[in-house]
Protein backbone atom coordinates (compact mmCIF):
# COMPACT_ATOMS: atom_id res chain seq x y z
CA UNK A 1 0.00 0.00 0.00
CA UNK A 2 1.88 3.20 -1.02
CA UNK A 3 -1.12 5.30 -0.61
CA UNK A 4 0.35 8.96 -1.98
CA UNK A 5 3.96 9.16 -3.23
CA UNK A 6 5.77 12.60 -3.89
CA UNK A 7 9.18 13.39 -5.61
CA UNK A 8 11.39 14.61 -5.00
CA UNK A 9 11.69 14.95 -1.53
CA UNK A 10 14.16 17.89 -1.76
CA UNK A 11 14.80 20.41 -4.68
CA UNK A 12 17.18 23.50 -4.62
CA UNK A 13 16.10 25.98 -7.64
CA UNK A 14 17.35 29.62 -8.56
CA UNK A 15 14.93 32.30 -9.08
CA UNK A 16 13.60 32.37 -12.36
CA UNK A 17 13.78 28.25 -13.07
CA UNK A 18 11.04 26.17 -13.81
CA UNK A 19 9.91 22.83 -11.74
CA UNK A 20 7.34 19.91 -11.30
CA UNK A 21 6.34 18.36 -8.08
CA UNK A 22 5.04 14.51 -8.37
CA UNK A 23 2.53 13.51 -7.04
CA UNK A 24 1.02 9.86 -7.00
CA UNK A 25 -1.67 8.11 -5.04
CA UNK A 26 -2.78 4.04 -5.60
CA UNK A 27 -6.28 4.08 -3.64
CA UNK A 28 -8.56 5.37 -6.75
CA UNK A 29 -9.75 8.90 -4.94
CA UNK A 30 -11.05 11.14 -7.12
CA UNK A 31 -10.35 14.46 -5.05
CA UNK A 32 -6.29 15.42 -4.81
CA UNK A 33 -4.71 18.62 -3.42
CA UNK A 34 -1.52 20.13 -3.05
CA UNK A 35 -1.18 22.06 0.48
CA UNK A 36 2.03 24.22 1.30
CA UNK A 37 2.90 24.56 4.57
CA UNK A 38 5.16 27.69 6.27
CA UNK A 39 6.75 27.92 9.60
CA UNK A 40 4.09 29.67 11.98
CA UNK A 41 1.21 28.95 9.15
CA UNK A 42 -1.44 26.73 8.79
CA UNK A 43 -1.26 24.27 5.78
CA UNK A 44 -2.86 26.35 2.81
CA UNK A 45 -4.45 25.21 -0.75
CA UNK A 46 -3.21 25.86 -3.49
CA UNK A 47 -5.06 23.80 -5.88
CA UNK A 48 -7.29 20.82 -6.02
CA UNK A 49 -9.29 18.85 -8.39
CA UNK A 50 -12.23 16.88 -7.99
CA UNK A 51 -11.60 14.44 -10.86
CA UNK A 52 -9.56 13.64 -14.06
CA UNK A 53 -9.64 16.78 -16.52
CA UNK A 54 -11.42 19.21 -13.84
CA UNK A 55 -9.10 21.59 -11.80
CA UNK A 56 -9.75 24.36 -9.52
CA UNK A 57 -7.70 27.08 -7.36
CA UNK A 58 -7.59 26.85 -3.56
CA UNK A 59 -6.37 30.09 -1.49
CA UNK A 60 -2.93 30.26 -2.87
CA UNK A 61 -2.96 29.55 -6.38
CA UNK A 62 -0.44 32.32 -7.63
CA UNK A 63 2.74 30.95 -9.43
CA UNK A 64 1.27 27.54 -9.36
CA UNK A 65 -0.02 25.42 -12.46
CA UNK A 66 -1.86 21.67 -12.30
CA UNK A 67 -3.24 19.64 -14.23
CA UNK A 68 -5.29 15.81 -13.85
CA UNK A 69 -4.84 13.86 -16.90
CA UNK A 70 -5.35 10.54 -14.96
CA UNK A 71 -7.28 9.39 -11.56
CA UNK A 72 -3.56 8.75 -10.05
CA UNK A 73 -1.40 11.67 -11.05
CA UNK A 74 -1.49 15.49 -9.86
CA UNK A 75 1.62 17.11 -10.42
CA UNK A 76 1.94 20.67 -9.93
CA UNK A 77 4.09 22.87 -11.96
CA UNK A 78 6.30 26.79 -11.00
CA UNK A 79 6.92 28.07 -14.23
CA UNK A 80 9.11 30.62 -12.86
CA UNK A 81 10.26 30.24 -9.17
CA UNK A 82 10.50 33.21 -7.01
CA UNK A 83 12.18 32.93 -3.16
CA UNK A 84 8.57 33.33 -1.70
CA UNK A 85 7.63 29.92 -3.17
CA UNK A 86 10.71 27.89 -0.32
CA UNK A 87 7.96 25.75 1.59
CA UNK A 88 7.09 22.20 2.29
CA UNK A 89 4.58 20.61 -0.20
CA UNK A 90 1.70 18.63 0.53
CA UNK A 91 0.11 16.35 -2.03
CA UNK A 92 -3.11 14.84 -0.30
CA UNK A 93 -6.04 12.66 -1.57
CA UNK A 94 -9.38 11.65 -0.64
CA UNK A 95 -12.75 9.73 -2.10
CA UNK A 96 -15.63 11.69 -2.41
CA UNK A 97 -18.15 9.32 -1.85
CA UNK A 98 -20.53 10.17 1.22
CA UNK A 99 -19.09 10.36 4.60
CA UNK A 100 -15.62 10.34 3.22
CA UNK A 101 -13.45 13.13 4.97
CA UNK A 102 -10.40 11.96 5.62
CA UNK A 103 -7.52 13.47 3.73
CA UNK A 104 -4.43 11.02 3.16
CA UNK A 105 -1.17 12.97 2.99
CA UNK A 106 2.11 11.94 1.30
CA UNK A 107 5.70 12.82 2.93
CA UNK A 108 5.77 16.15 1.46
CA UNK A 109 8.55 17.54 -1.02
CA UNK A 110 11.20 20.49 0.63
CA UNK A 111 11.30 23.16 -2.26
CA UNK A 112 14.29 26.08 -1.47
CA UNK A 113 14.32 28.94 -3.91
CA UNK A 114 17.09 30.79 -3.94
CA UNK B 1 -13.60 34.07 7.19
CA UNK B 2 -13.28 30.22 8.50
CA UNK B 3 -10.60 30.73 11.04
CA UNK B 4 -8.37 28.11 13.35
CA UNK B 5 -6.35 28.94 16.31
CA UNK B 6 -4.46 26.39 17.95
CA UNK B 7 -2.53 27.17 21.09
CA UNK B 8 0.12 26.56 22.73
CA UNK B 9 2.01 27.05 20.12
CA UNK B 10 4.72 24.92 22.17
CA UNK B 11 4.18 22.38 24.57
CA UNK B 12 6.63 20.33 26.93
CA UNK B 13 5.78 18.01 29.27
CA UNK B 14 7.55 15.42 31.14
CA UNK B 15 6.53 11.67 30.72
CA UNK B 16 3.41 10.78 32.51
CA UNK B 17 2.56 14.89 32.80
CA UNK B 18 -1.11 15.12 31.61
CA UNK B 19 -2.31 17.91 29.81
CA UNK B 20 -4.23 19.77 26.88
CA UNK B 21 -4.01 21.41 23.41
CA UNK B 22 -6.50 23.56 22.59
CA UNK B 23 -8.13 24.24 19.21
CA UNK B 24 -10.64 27.33 18.84
CA UNK B 25 -12.42 27.83 15.42
CA UNK B 26 -15.00 30.05 13.75
CA UNK B 27 -16.68 28.37 10.18
CA UNK B 28 -19.82 28.86 8.47
CA UNK B 29 -21.33 25.78 9.43
CA UNK B 30 -18.94 22.98 10.24
CA UNK B 31 -18.93 19.85 8.31
CA UNK B 32 -16.19 18.05 10.58
CA UNK B 33 -13.04 19.02 12.42
CA UNK B 34 -10.33 16.79 12.61
CA UNK B 35 -7.29 16.38 14.53
CA UNK B 36 -4.09 15.06 12.58
CA UNK B 37 -0.01 14.39 13.87
CA UNK B 38 2.75 15.21 12.23
CA UNK B 39 6.18 13.80 12.61
CA UNK B 40 9.20 15.79 11.74
CA UNK B 41 10.14 14.81 7.87
CA UNK B 42 6.50 13.61 7.29
CA UNK B 43 3.31 14.41 5.92
CA UNK B 44 0.08 15.14 8.21
CA UNK B 45 -1.43 11.87 9.67
CA UNK B 46 -5.21 11.07 10.73
CA UNK B 47 -6.24 10.79 14.27
CA UNK B 48 -9.57 11.76 14.39
CA UNK B 49 -12.85 13.42 13.46
CA UNK B 50 -15.59 15.24 15.51
CA UNK B 51 -18.78 16.14 13.71
CA UNK B 52 -21.15 17.85 16.78
CA UNK B 53 -20.70 19.81 20.11
CA UNK B 54 -20.58 16.81 22.81
CA UNK B 55 -19.09 14.43 20.57
CA UNK B 56 -15.67 12.85 21.77
CA UNK B 57 -13.44 10.29 20.48
CA UNK B 58 -10.36 8.14 22.39
CA UNK B 59 -7.17 6.58 20.72
CA UNK B 60 -4.81 5.17 23.12
CA UNK B 61 -3.81 7.92 25.76
CA UNK B 62 -5.83 10.78 23.30
CA UNK B 63 -9.15 11.99 23.88
CA UNK B 64 -10.12 14.66 21.27
CA UNK B 65 -13.30 16.41 22.57
CA UNK B 66 -15.32 19.56 20.61
CA UNK B 67 -17.71 22.03 21.70
CA UNK B 68 -19.45 25.01 19.39
CA UNK B 69 -16.49 26.95 19.73
CA UNK B 70 -13.39 24.81 20.23
CA UNK B 71 -12.14 21.32 20.21
CA UNK B 72 -9.45 19.84 23.04
CA UNK B 73 -7.11 17.25 22.72
CA UNK B 74 -6.16 15.55 26.01
CA UNK B 75 -3.21 13.65 26.31
CA UNK B 76 -3.34 11.35 29.77
CA UNK B 77 0.02 10.38 30.98
CA UNK B 78 2.35 10.72 27.71
CA UNK B 79 5.37 9.04 26.46
CA UNK B 80 7.98 10.29 24.32
CA UNK B 81 6.82 8.96 21.47
CA UNK B 82 3.88 11.02 21.39
CA UNK B 83 6.67 14.21 20.34
CA UNK B 84 5.23 15.76 17.56
CA UNK B 85 3.05 18.33 16.17
CA UNK B 86 -0.85 18.39 16.39
CA UNK B 87 -2.84 20.09 13.96
CA UNK B 88 -6.39 21.16 13.70
CA UNK B 89 -8.43 21.72 10.64
CA UNK B 90 -12.38 22.07 10.48
CA UNK B 91 -14.27 21.69 6.71
CA UNK B 92 -17.19 24.28 6.66
CA UNK B 93 -20.39 23.99 4.38
CA UNK B 94 -18.75 24.88 0.78
CA UNK B 95 -16.30 21.88 1.61
CA UNK B 96 -13.16 24.39 2.48
CA UNK B 97 -10.52 23.03 4.42
CA UNK B 98 -8.94 25.20 7.13
CA UNK B 99 -6.05 24.32 9.34
CA UNK B 100 -4.43 25.85 12.15
CA UNK B 101 -0.60 26.27 12.70
CA UNK B 102 -0.13 23.54 14.91
CA UNK B 103 1.34 22.75 18.48
CA UNK B 104 4.37 21.15 19.54
CA UNK B 105 4.59 18.81 21.58
CA UNK B 106 7.76 17.30 23.54
CA UNK B 107 7.36 14.54 26.09
CA UNK B 108 10.85 14.83 28.06
CA UNK B 109 11.51 10.96 29.27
Amino acid sequence: NAGVTQTPKFQVLKTGQSMTLQCAQDMNHEYMSWYRQDPGMGLRLIHYSVGAGITDQGEVPNGYNVSRSTTEDFPLRLLSAAPSQTSVYFCASRATVAGANVLTFGAGSRLTVL
Amino acid sequence: EDQVTQSPEALRLQEGESSSLNCSYTVSGLRGLFWYRQDPGKGPEFLFTLYSAGEEKEKERLKATLTKKESFLHITAPKPEDSATYLCAVRSLNNDMRFGAGTRLTVKP
